[in-house]
């Protein structure tokens, strides 16, 4: 059962843009909610996260957008540039026990900001 | 700061083969966390260590395994490869405790793949 569902696969965005993935989790015990960006042959880096106290979190072009009753988080991104062509992961993560974060992914989003 | 480093990069194993992967998490992070990353299942969490301990395990067959060493470094073994374990190997480090516990910070991760 996929507990973070992802939204859009792909998405393409003219340069300038405003590029937005949502996601959708089940779990309410869920307590952090991270995105990560990936190049290809990279690993997923740490973007930008939220807690559920928050209901949107800004940092530069990157908005993170939370509605708890909803169960729904989005990442927006601002002015798109090529250089945000990426595969975008949101995640949520809880104490599963002794103090252990597990993070579950979504899919991804592969983003292309064309010029 | 160094970051997280997995060695090797890339890898080629034959079927029923035995393979050992290594991890160094950032400096005086003591949890270090695996994930297998295919295009079909996404990113997905195979086991976290802490202090030495196996704190939380994903569902995983018993083939993989893992350890952390007093110094924090980490090795994933997967034994009998099958062809469906060609995937990114991808290590996380965090400190490991409190609240900052939850930002995970990936390595580039081993490419395995098994013919």
């Amino acid at each position: 059962q996929q507990q973070v569902k992802q939204s859009p696969q792909s998405l393409i965005v003219q340069k300038g843009g405003i590029s937005i993935i949502n996601c959708a989790y089940e779990n309410t015990a869920f307590d952090y909610f991270p995105w990560y960006q990936q190049f290809p042959g990279k690993g997923p880096a740490l973007l930008i996260a939220i807690r559920p106290d928050v209901s949107e979190k800004k940092e530069g072009r990157f908005t993170i957008s939370f509605n708890k009753s909803a169960k729904q988080f989005s990442l927006h991104i601002m002015d798109s540039q090529p250089g945000d062509s990426a595969t975008y992961f949101c995640a949520a993560s809880q104490d599963t026990g002794a103090g252990s974060y597990q993070l579950t992914f979504g899919k991804g989003t592969k983003l292309s900001v064309i010029p | 700061k160094a970051g997280v480093t997995q060695t090797p990069r890339y890898l080629i194993k034959t079927r029923g083969q035995q393979v050992t992967l290594s991890c160094s998490p950032i400096s005086g992070h003591r949890s270090v966390s695996w994930y297998q990353q295919t295009p079909g299942q996404g990113l997905q969490f195979l086991f976290e260590y802490f202090s030495e301990t196996q704190r939380n395990k994903g569902n995983f067959p018993g083939r993989f395994s893992g350890r952390q060493f007093s110094n924090s470094r980490s090795e994933m073994n997967v034994s009998t490869l099958e062809l469906g374990d060609s995937a990114l190997y991808l290590c996380a480090s965090s400190w490991g405790h409190g609240r900052t516990n939850t930002e995970a910070f990936f390595g580039q991760g081993t490419r395995l793949t098994v013919v």
